[in-house]
């Protein structure tokens, strides 16, 4: 059984740059999320996908949007970076009821200068 | 609004010492509750997963208690080791297809 991989592991953009993030889902999982976490703070939730559509958004600008594909993996793609966007990008994968609890992946560590 | 709250958000303790880790949320109609570790500029780890209807679970030197009615969970960790130095966080889920909902986390330092 994979776990969830995400895609680059560090990437370091510029201001009004736009980025991609990617994430395979571990396996038997159909739903992904996406959080963000600054330095010190607890992840916060972006956006999840089930079945190829957005099922649920947080509080984030329309910049930030998201892809999932029929294998179940997914992207995080921002626009018009902002220094505010540096942060720790974790994405999640479950089962659509989330009885079973989240698996997270590793994260992307990005940097906007 | 949900809000999850963990005290303290730091704590250092000696080698061998047993420590408990608070964690509070306003509402208490959560579907399950679930402790992760983070190790610094990592991702996170599950620990222990409870639902609604558990009062605890365990694994290894973990305990984690659930408490609905006054909205805290604990997570106990027995006999701790300088491998156990983390950042433990508490998340909920309020619905079965829902977002979860973190804490800000406790910092855990053991002392060698």
């Amino acid at each position: 059984e994979t776990g969830v991989t995400q895609s680059p592991t560090h990437l370091i953009k510029t201001r009004g740059q736009q980025v991609t993030l990617r994430c395979s889902s571990q396996s038997g999982h159909n739903t992904v999320s996406w959080y963000q976490q600054a330095l010190g703070q607890g992840p916060q939730f972006i956006f999840q996908y089930y079945r190829e559509e957005e099922n649920g958004r947080g509080n984030f600008p329309p910049r930030f949007s998201g892809l999932q594909f029929p294998n179940y993996s997914s992207e995080l793609n921002v626009n018009a970076l902002e220094l505010d966007d540096s942060a720790l990008y974790l994405c999640a994968s479950s089962d659509y009821t989330g009885y079973y609890g989240y698996t997270f992946g590793s994260g992307t560590r990005l940097t906007v200068v | 609004k949900q809000e999850v709250t963990q005290i303290p958000a730091a704590l250092s303790v000696p080698e061998g010492e047993n420590l408990v880790l608070n964690c509070s949320f306003t509402d208490s109609a959560i579907y399950n509750l679930q402790w992760f570790r983070q190790d610094p500029g990592k991702g996170l780890t599950s620990l222990l997963l409870i639902q609604s209807s558990q009062r605890e679970q365990t694994s290894g030197r973990l305990n984690a208690s659930l408490d609905k009615s006054s909205g805290r969970s604990t997570l106990y960790i027995a006999a701790s080791q300088p491998g156990d130095s983390a950042t433990y966080l508490c998340a909920v889920s309020m619905n079965r297809d829902d977002k979860i909902i973190f804490g800000k986390g406790t910092r855990l330092h053991i002392l060698p």
